[in-house]
Formats: structure tokens, C-alpha cells, sequence
């Protein structure tokens, strides 16, 4: 099945840094999510985005779909953006998603 | 913006008894999914749930789970006899088959 791997696993920035998280997957995708998991556990969805580039704000994600990676880009990080993110694919054929292996984030005051 | 609920927020059960676990996807969804997450590790998938039947399930998903959708709104993971390896959080998610999904705050199931 397809393998979908992030990096960095763990990032620590101070209040204020800017960060780029990745997703690499090993197949071609139907779609893709990107997910806050908060420190309260709940999953919040960030960008729909199988393929292209969206902006929310201070965040922002890229996907390269022919070579088989996206991005996240989080910008002046705040304490509030401390979680694990997660990247979740779908391949053709299916509608279940597979977890990428997350990214914790840490963000200090 | 449209929720997904899921209820209860946290549940202690012995082992051995069964657990229901609910969920109210969006209500114009058409496809709804159940996931877990052991602590701190990966989102896995259980199962798919599309047209009042299951289109697809894991290898986890297996005799003791089963779901329902029993009155066209709520839609429920039944675990018949809990293990303490089913302790985990427990999310329900809905969609529209494309345009991704939205998960629910999750249900943390302790077994003790």
C-alpha cells in the first residue's frame, strides 16, 4: 500500500518563526488533507489539497502531485499552533484515508 | 461551519462489556468513516460506511465492531466485548466522497 512519510517528526520554534512541513507519499493521490491534532486531541481540518497551493492566513500548503509531496507552510508562529500535523491521502479506488506519520510541533513562548 | 458531533466525549468501560459510540455526520454527507488513534500513535481506518452498507474495512474492523446508521442522522461504532487494547480515540468522520472530509472531536474510549 501506499506509505506516506513527514518530516521533520518533531520541530521546536520560537514564538514569531516561520516553518515548512512535508509530506512525501510513495503513489499517486486522489486527495489530500492536511490536520491539526490539537493538545485536546481533536482533529481540525486545514486544507483540502490534492493538488496546487491555498493560503488560510498565517498558513499555507503546496502540493506537487506529479512528485508525489506537499507542503505546509506555517508563518509568525504562536503558542496556539503547538500540536502534531498530520498529511492524509486517498489512492484511486478508495475513499479511506491514509495518516501520514505526523509532525509534533512545538511552538514556545 | 457544519459540525460533526460525536458523543460522549469520554467513556470508561470494563473489559468484557460492549460500548456504543456515537456520531452525527453533516447532514448532506453521503459517506461516513470511523478511525482510531492509540496514544500517540498514527490515524488508522476502521471502516466506510456508503448507501446503508459498509464499502470498506480495515483488517481491525473485525467480528467484535460493527455500525449502523439507524435513523438517517446518527451513525454508531459497536464494540461487543471491549479489550483493554481497544482503549483509544475513536473519530468520526464525514464527506461527500471528494472535496476531503470532516472529522468529530473524537470519543477517548478507556477499557480498564
Amino acid at each position: 500500500g501506499i506509505q506516506v512519510e513527514q518530516s521533520p517528526p518533531d520541530l521546536i520554534l520560537q514564538e514569531g518563526a516561520n516553518s515548512t512541513l512535508r509530506c512525501n507519499f510513495s503513489d499517486s493521490v486522489n486527495n489530500l488533507q492536511w490536520f491539526h491534532q490539537n493538545p485536546w486531541g481533536q482533529l481540525i481540518n486545514l486544507f483540502y489539497i490534492p493538488s496546487g497551493t491555498k493560503q488560510n492566513g498565517r498558513l499555507s500548503a503546496t502540493t506537487v502531485a506529479t512528485e508525489r509531496y506537499s507542503l505546509l507552510y506555517i508563518s509568525s508562529s504562536q503558542t496556539t499552533d503547538s500540536g502534531v500535523y498530520f498529511c492524509a491521502v486517498t489512492t484511486s479506488g478508495t475513499y479511506k484515508y491514509i495518516f501520514g506519520t505526523g509532525t509534533r510541533l512545538k511552538v514556545l513562548a | 461551519e457544519p459540525e460533526v458531533t460525536q458523543t460522549p466525549s469520554h467513556q470508561v468501560t470494563q473489559m468484557g462489556q460492549e460500548v456504543i459510540l456515537r456520531c452525527v455526520p453533516i447532514s448532506n454527507h453521503l459517506y461516513f468513516y470511523w478511525y482510531r488513534q492509540i496514544l500517540g500513535q498514527k490515524v488508522e481506518f476502521l471502516v466506510s460506511f456508503y448507501n446503508n452498507e459498509i464499502s470498506e474495512k480495515s483488517e481491525i474492523f473485525d467480528d467484535q465492531f460493527s455500525v449502523e446508521r439507524p435513523d438517517g442522522s446518527n451513525f454508531t461504532l459497536k464494540i461487543r466485548s471491549t479489550k483493554l487494547e481497544d482503549s483509544a480515540m475513536y473519530f468520526c468522520a464525514s464527506g461527500q466522497g471528494s472535496f476531503g472530509y470532516t472529522f468529530g472531536s473524537g470519543t477517548r474510549l478507556t477499557v480498564v
